[in-house]
């Protein structure tokens, strides 16, 4: 256990539908971090915030809506999403994105599929 | 460009040996380094960092060699284990960003 839970762990979903991704973490850390892993790619950084507001979107398309009410809890919403976008959605956080000696806690993942 | 990749894909090594696993970096401006291990199912865990005026750290069975003239990373680990079959990624940070390789299996036979 690193302090980060996501839920759901897998998700299936066509591509008409809405859902949500729940991230929660109980490390008392001010930034938090949606990344995508694909197979046999890098992990993709879409989304930071820091103290709750939004420092980051990495031209991730818009059917990927971020959502973060406090500092513990961060949500991806998701709509009208492509069979390309199945893939390990992992959140993560840290004490704070700016300073060196920050490592990032992840979670488990979501391993999301779109049919 | 920003970029963090891995000589190898795949590192096959028998219980007990040594493991090198390593990483090309291109920034020259990042300040820090991080090694992931990511387990079949699992996110990714930290297992060691370094900062960019350090060129050598040690953890428990794990070291990491900084080579800044040649924009290198590797992590070494000593006697390997079963359990440490996973696949590893180097990460660096610039600002606020955390940049990540693809990553290296590291498969460990009897």
């Amino acid at each position: 256990e690193t302090g980060v839970t996501q839920t759901p762990r897998h998700l299936v979903m066509g591509m008409t539908n809405k859902k949500s991704l729940k991230c929660e973490q109980h490390l008392g850390h001010n930034a938090m971090y949606w990344y995508k892993q694909s197979a046999k790619k890098p992990l993709e950084l879409m989304f930071v915030y820091n103290f709750k507001e939004q420092t980051e979107n990495n031209s991730v398309p818009s059917r990927f809506s971020p959502e973060c009410p406090n500092s513990s809890h961060l949500f991806l919403h998701l709509h009208t999403l492509q069979p390309e976008d199945s893939a390990l959605y992992l959140c993560a956080s840290s004490q704070d994105p700016w300073g060196v000696d920050t490592e990032a806690f992840f979670g488990q993942g979501t391993r999301l599929t779109v049919v | 460009g920003e970029s963090v990749g891995l000589h190898l894909p795949t590192l096959s090594v028998q219980e007990g040996d040594n493991s090198i696993i390593n990483c090309a970096y291109s920034n020259s401006a990042s300040d820090y380094f991080i090694w992931y291990k990511q387990e079949s199912g699992k996110g990714p865990q930290f297992i060691i960092d370094i900062r960019s005026n350090m060129d050598k750290r040690q953890g428990q069975r794990v070291t990491v060699l900084l080579n800044k003239t040649v924009k290198h990373l590797s992590l070494q680990i000593a006697a390997t284990q079963p359990g440490d079959s996973a696949v590893y990624f180097c990460a660096e940070k610039n600002t606020d960003k955390l940049i990540f390789g693809t990553g290296t299996r590291l498969q460990v036979f009897p």
